[in-house]
């Protein structure tokens, strides 16, 4: 079952604005993954994480790796339409090797 | 460099078939997953194939199947199909080492009518 909590589940935000994401588990997580889907497409990779603390910027993007290992968040700055579509965090858990996914999600910019 | 690539895209098969979809690695990659993606589950991962081998299974029933070919290209079969098994059906591929990212294709959308 679902083992990631990703929130908040949907976002409506004006273009220009600042978007923070999250998510959580009551697992420790060796990988944390940043993911972008858009419609009729798979998901992208934006960021990945390897080490608890580690913060990582991919352009406007940045994400951060929780000095826990249970939880990762997402920042995007001064949003554009392009940034449209779901986000997904996916982890691996210690001791296995499959990528579990959150929930995911959607933002939203208002024109 | 390609990236991952998954045919067909769009497939519609009635209740009790079978259906076989395939999916192309990035070049070099030697690891393939599976997920299902359903508006309700999500993310949900089906099983992982690395050097010709079942290294991963998620908790599917055996109708869900699949295997990796020596050029690391693999496929996945889905015998008596039921209405619930509708779903984008997604393909990753990696290096294949522990924190390897996984890098998706477009995925198959599969309808069971």
């Amino acid at each position: 079952g679902q083992q990631l909590n990703q929130s908040p589940q949907s976002m409506f935000i004006q273009e220009g604005e600042d978007v923070s994401m999250n998510c959580t588990s009551s697992s420790i997580f060796n990988t944390w993954l940043w993911y972008k889907q858009d419609p009729g497409e798979g998901p992208v990779l934006l960021i990945a994480l390897y080490k608890a603390g580690e913060l990582t910027s991919n352009g406007r993007l940045t994400a951060q790796f929780g000095i826990t290992r249970k939880d990762s968040f997402l920042n995007i700055s001064a949003s554009i339409p392009s940034d449209v579509g779901i986000y997904f965090c996916a982890g691996t858990i210690q001791g296995a090797q499959k990528l579990v996914f959150g929930q995911g999600t959607r933002l939203t910019i208002n024109p | 460099k390609a990236g991952v690539t998954q045919t067909p895209r769009y497939l519609i098969k009635t209740r009790g078939q079978q259906v076989t979809l395939s999916c192309s690695p990035i070049s070099g990659h030697r690891s393939v997953s599976w997920y299902q993606q359903t508006p309700g589950q999500g993310l949900q991962f089906l099983f992982e194939y690395f050097s010709e081998t079942q290294r991963n299974k998620g908790n599917f029933p055996g109708r869900f199947s699949g295997r990796q070919f020596s050029n690391s290209r693999s496929e996945m079969n889905v015998s008596t199909l039921e209405l619930g098994d509708s779903a984008l059906y997604l393909c990753a591929s990696s290096l294949g080492g522990p924190n390897s990212p996984l890098h998706f294709g477009n995925g198959t959308r599969l309808t069971v009518t």
